[in-house]
């Protein structure tokens, strides 16, 4: 069965990193693209990024373009998110998901299977 | 980027109602939409996608319907399990992905 496990949250200060990872298991990791979704305490889900099967295709929505690194270790079947610069708007719950299309263009672009989710709190 | 409406945002209702949830985009986006459910403290689930193709193993209570700018998501019978919050998603643009603001199906 398809198991997603993020890790990584915590509370971090403003302007600081932290990286955020997802063990995937159960599918083969390298055939489908991959996405971050976040959620923010007591809102609703806000797509973050994609990354391609393959890892040669990345995008992101436009609040951390510049900030935030989707990138994927395909041999450990490990996505990350590397974010900087972090702002107290940036604290959520962050979801990673898998994208149903194998290895045909870049992606589907929605989710079919989502992990627990990593809370990531950005404070002074 | 697409902008995803839902409503209402809060809905009350009973075990046994027929309950349905409409989505608006501020473009057309054919048919690729997508609803999710969000049970509190829990990753959300996908029910449907292609605006009206059911999941593997999501009750035939629930379904979807329409096309271009104006999508429902209807249950047919309310079940207790069904309280929940719903997100609808666009993926007309993969790369610019965006969902409704939530419907919230509360007990009535």
């Amino acid at each position: 069965q398809v198991q997603l496990v993020e890790s990584g949250g915590g509370v971090v200060q403003p302007g600081r990193s932290l990286r955020l990872s997802c063990g995937a298991s159960g599918f083969t990791f390298s055939d489908y693209a991959m996405h971050w979704v976040r959620q923010a305490p007591g809102k609703g889900l806000e797509w973050v990024a994609v990354i391609s099967h393959d890892g040669s295709r990345k995008y992101y929505t436009d609040s951390v373009k510049g900030r935030f690194t989707i990138s994927r270790d395909n041999s450990k079947n490990t996505l990350f998110l590397q974010m900087n610069s972090l702002r107290t708007d940036d604290t959520a719950v962050y979801f990673c998901a898998k994208d149903p299309r194998i290895a045909v263009a870049v992606a589907a672009g929605f989710f079919d299977y989502w992990g627990q989710g990593t809370l990531v709190t950005v404070s002074s | 980027d697409i902008q995803m409406t839902q409503s209402p945002s809060t809905l009350s209702a009973s075990v046994g109602d027929r309950v349905t949830i409409t989505c608006r985009a501020s473009q057309s986006i054919r048919n690729w939409l997508a609803w999710y459910q969000q049970k509190p403290g829990k990753a959300p689930k996908l029910l449907i996608q292609k605006a009206s193709t059911l999941e593997s193993g999501v009750p035939s209570r629930f379904s979807g319907s329409g096309s271009g700018t104006e999508f429902t998501l209807t249950i047919s019978s309310l079940q207790p399990d069904d309280f929940a919050t719903y997100y609808c998603q666009q993926y007309n643009d993969y790369s610019r992905l965006t969902f409704g603001g939530g419907t919230k199906v509360e007990i009535k």
